[in-house]
């Protein structure tokens, strides 16, 4: 079955850069279609998608945080790295991975059938 | 970007009640639109995709329909496990959430 789970620092002071690593099982990205995505939650708030990464190592990014964005994938060890610059405290919430149901070619966009637990993160001096 | 609404916010029901949660989208999404189910301090579940195409292992009595700019999550014979927050999203471009509908007691 498919899992993923996210790991990284709970707490991130203002203007310092945030990595998060997202574990999976259960599938490969190297398989072609297969996508894994990060999105976010303020607390109180909505999902907020942050990305998408593909098994050909194409990356979409939401247009309004992809100056901030970076993602990285290592199928050898079945991990997703996302890499954000600059936190703020608007940027405290819970971050999750998830992967991307394949359904159709439009890359940009997609829905999230598995979910890791979610990693919480702080930004705080 | 495609900005999404649902109403109401939130909704107050009873075991048993068929409820229903509309979900709007700002320009048209065909039928691009999934469904989720959340509670505290949990990750979203999948309910619906499609409009209206129930996830594996979703109990029968979700459902979704729409198309366009107009959706609805219904669920029929309310249980008390599904007091939780329901989220609309759009995935006809980047994806986008809606605010949320909070179901409770």
């Amino acid at each position: 079955q498919i899992t993923l789970k996210e790991s990284g620092p709970t707490l991130v002071e203002p203007a310092q850069t945030l990595t998060l690593t997202c574990t999976f099982s259960g599938f490969s990205l190297t398989t072609s279609g297969v996508g894994v995505g990060w999105i976010r939650q303020s607390p109180g708030r909505a999902p907020e998608w942050l990305v998408f990464i593909y098994w050909d190592d194409d990356k979409r990014y939401s247009p309004s945080l992809k100056n901030r964005l970076t993602i990285i994938k290592d199928t050898s060890k079945n991990q997703v790295v996302l890499i954000m610059t600059n936190m703020e405290p608007v940027d405290t919430g819970t971050y999750y991975c998830a992967h991307r149901r394949k359904y159709s070619n439009n890359w940009d966009a997609g829905f999230l059938d598995y979910w890791g637990q979610g990693a919480p993160v702080t930004v705080s001096s | 970007d495609i900005h999404m609404t649902q109403s109401p916010s939130t909704l107050s029901a009873s075991v048993g009640d068929r409820v229903i949660i509309t979900c709007r989208a700002s320009q048209t999404i065909s039928n691009w639109l999934a469904w989720y189910q959340q509670k505290p301090g949990k990750a979203p579940k999948l309910l619906i995709y499609e409009a209206s195409s129930l996830e594996s292992g979703v109990p029968s009595r979700f459902s979704g329909s729409g198309s366009g700019t107009e959706f609805t999550l219904t669920i029929s014979g309310l249980q008390p496990d599904d007091f939780a927050t329901y989220y609309c999203q759009q995935y006809n471009t980047y994806p986008s959430f809606g605010p949320g509908t909070k179901v409770d007691i």
